[in-house]
């Protein structure tokens, strides 16, 4: 059964710190890793997608990476801003026959980032 | 376009009532899927939807738990005999298509079981 663990759990950080979110999951049979941030009431919000071929991806600030065969995957966030205080959830989808597609979450690292 | 929008957005349940959770998915979407996320934790799957299809629904807790999707557009998840194990933010999204590219999430809706 593939499990995804996060960490820190929490982090809190001064404005304009560099910072990395940790991610491992225990089965490298994965179709792809997404990043996705969470703020409070509201749904979640997808940040980077890597394809299981891939080894980065990278939007504004945000560079994600991943080693699959290690079964590790960073969130790299520079220049952190307030705007950024959210909880990071990384999630995998699994690559076998039947798979639909859904996808198996870690427990998040909640950032705070503070002025 | 719109997202996918949910309702209620809060729901209150005294123990051993039923409640019913819509979704709304983005119009035109094949693939709806329903989770539910504890206090402090990740979202957990639940159950799978390809249009009217209910593919898998191994991520049901309880046969007190059902869902449906009649139309293949709005889904309902619905708790019979609601008990305070079942308090969670129920989050529903949308796929374009089967297979694996990108999940739209909607607000959830916030379930709390007294």
């Amino acid at each position: 059964k593939q499990e995804v663990t996060q960490i820190p759990a929490a982090l809190s950080v001064p404005e304009g710190e560099n910072l990395v979110l940790n991610c491992s999951f225990t089965d490298s049979a994965i179709y792809n890793l997404q990043w996705f941030r969470q703020d409070p009431g509201k749904g979640l919000t997808s940040l980077l997608l890597i394809q299981s071929s891939q080894r980065e991806q990278t939007s504004g600030r945000l560079n994600a990476s991943l080693d699959k065969s290690s079964g590790r995957s960073t969130l790299y966030i520079a220049a952190s801003q307030p705007g950024d205080s959210a909880t990071y959830l990384c999630a995998v989808t699994m690559n076998y026959g039947g798979s639909q597609g859904n996808l198996i979450f870690g427990k998040g690292t909640k950032l705070s980032v503070k002025p | 376009g719109a997202g996918v929008s949910q309702s209620p957005r809060y729901k209150v349940a005294k123990r051993g009532q039923d409640v019913a959770l819509r979704c709304d998915p983005i119009s035109g979407h094949v693939s709806l899927f329903w989770y539910q996320q504890a206090l402090g934790q990740g979202p957990e799957f639940l159950t799978y939807f390809q249009n009217e299809a209910q593919l898998d629904k191994s991520g049901l807790p309880s046969d007190r738990f059902f869902a449906e999707r009649p139309e293949g557009s709005v889904s309902t998840l619905k708790i019979q005999r609601t008990q305070q194990e079942d308090s969670a933010v129920y989050l529903c999204a949308s796929r374009l298509l089967a297979g694996t590219d990108t999940q739209y999430f909607g607000p959830g809706t916030r379930l709390t079981v007294l």
